[in-house]
């Protein structure tokens, strides 16, 4: 069974400065996709960035990137220049593709930040 | 374009009653999953549907149930309801043209009393 961790529950930093968000997962495929998502109060989860287990290339999106380190089972999400808006709890959560129609995704208990103006 | 659909927003039942929830997938999306969301912790898996079939369950109880319909829109049921059913209910959608991506829903509040 895979599981995901989210080690810190809550972080908080200054607008416009960088902060670290981290994950390690547990599991056995050699081939899955890891995600981070932020929810918001709104409540919806948006998806944040996207990992491909067998790309080496860190996914990178605007102010978004992550460090993979696959043998170290490890995804940290890197927020560039914070914004208020950014204000939300952030997930880890990871995927198996095993077959398109059967993807249980599996969350970490996630990280609440906070950006102070 | 529309992006995914639940209602209701908020519903609050009684321990015993049952429930309906529902889900509207963006539109060309054939798999819809269910999630639970108890306050304070990540989202846990209960079903995943695809082109109708059921493709995956989590660990929940039979009092779970779920369908999805010919245009792929989907319900969730919940019978007995019991205290520790009141969470967050997600639902997502996926489609072929972004596999493995999920797009989720703004979910369904449900407080049972």
């Amino acid at each position: 069974a895979q599981t995901v961790t989210q080690s810190q529950p809550e972080m908080s930093v200054q607008e416009a400065e960088t902060v670290t968000l981290s994950c390690t997962y547990d599991t056995s495929e050699n081939n899955y996709y890891l995600f981070w998502y932020k929810q918001p109060p709104s409540r919806q989860m948006i998806l944040v960035i996207r990992q491909e287990a067998y790309k080496q290339q860190n996914a990178t999106e605007n102010r978004f990137s992550v460090n993979f380190q696959k043998a170290a089972k490890s995804f940290s999400l890197k927020i560039s220049d914070s914004q208020l808006g950014d204000t939300a709890m952030y997930f880890c959560a990871f995927t198996p593709p095993i077959n398109f129609g059967n993807e249980k995704l599996t969350f970490g208990t996630g990280t609440r930040l906070t950006i102070i103006p | 374009d529309a992006g995914v659909t639940q209602s209701p927003t908020h519903l609050i039942k009684t321990r015993g009653q049952q429930v309906t929830l529902r889900c509207s997938p963006i539109s060309g999306h054939k798999s819809v999953s269910w999630y639970q969301q108890v306050l304070g912790q990540g989202p846990q898996f209960i079903f995943q549907y695809y082109e109708k079939e059921e493709r995956g369950r989590g660990n929940f109880p039979d009092r779970f149930s779920a369908r999805q319909f010919p245009n792929y829109s989907s319900e969730l049921n919940v019978n007995a309801l019991l205290l520790g059913d009141s969470a967050l209910y997600l639902c997502a959608s996926s489609g072929r043209l972004a596999k493995n991506i999920q797009y989720f829903g703004a979910g369904t509040r449900l407080s049972v009393l």
